[in-house]
């Protein structure tokens, strides 16, 4: 059984304050896809990190993949009130057809 | 046309209803997927349809029941749920094994 240890589970922060999200897994994944959900919504996909050590910047959003395709970080540079939500990683390809294997999720509040 | 369509958005049952929730993708996505969702969880995987046939069944109760009538279209039915089935379900599509999910809004079930 693939697993995919996402933390914090919770996080609740000041507007302008830095955070970074982990998920980490004894699996080896294909790609790995960060998304972002608001409640009452489907997850939106954010980004897809697929070669070891890649690292991608969307505006204040910076995902790294590592080196051994086996863990992921989310780094998020001044929150805005906008970014609260349910933050997801999800990894393809471990193995299992078609699975997408999801972490716990990241419950983001950003205060303003 | 990248969108996953849902419908309807919300539903509530009795617990002796049939209904079902219908999912429909026009972007030739091979594969389509149910997951279930529970409030500030995760998503969980219910069922997996590869080229129109059921790959993945999550050892779901037999009171769901989907159905891929074709390429663009899934569905599922539900008969006889529990309260306990109440939660947002979500239906994806993906073009592969290691590509990216891309979801619909969703369906808020409840039932009483």
């Amino acid at each position: 059984t693939q697993l995919l240890e996402q933390s914090p589970q919770f996080l609740s922060i000041q507007e302008g304050e830095n955070l970074t999200v982990y998920c980490n897994s004894s699996s080896v994944f294909s790609s790995l896809q960060w998304y972002r959900q608001e409640p009452g919504e489907g997850p939106v996909l954010l980004v897809t990190v697929v070669t070891g050590g890649e690292v991608k910047k969307l505006k204040r959003l910076t995902f790294q993949f590592g080196d051994a395709r086996k863990d992921s970080s989310l780094h998020i540079t001044a929150a805005q009130p906008g970014d609260t939500g349910l933050y997801l990683c999800a990894g393809a390809g471990g193995g299992s057809n078609y699975k997408l294997t999801f972490g716990k999720g990241t419950l983001l509040t950003v205060n303003p | 046309d990248t969108e996953v369509t849902q419908t309807p958005k919300h539903l509530v049952m009795g617990m002796t209803n049939k209904k079902s929730l219908k999912c429909e993708q026009h972007m030739g996505h091979r594969a389509m997927y149910w997951y279930k969702q529970k409030a500030k969880k995760p998503p969980e995987l219910m069922f997996v349809y590869s080229y129109e046939k059921l790959s993945i069944n999550e050892s779901v109760p037999s009171r769901f029941s989907p159905e891929c009538p074709n390429s663009s279209l899934l569905n599922l039915h539900l008969h006889a749920l529990q309260p306990e089935d109440s939660a947002l379900y979500l239906c994806a599509t993906r073009t592969g094994e290691y590509t990216e999910a891309f979801f619909g809004q969703g369906t808020r079930l409840t039932v009483v």
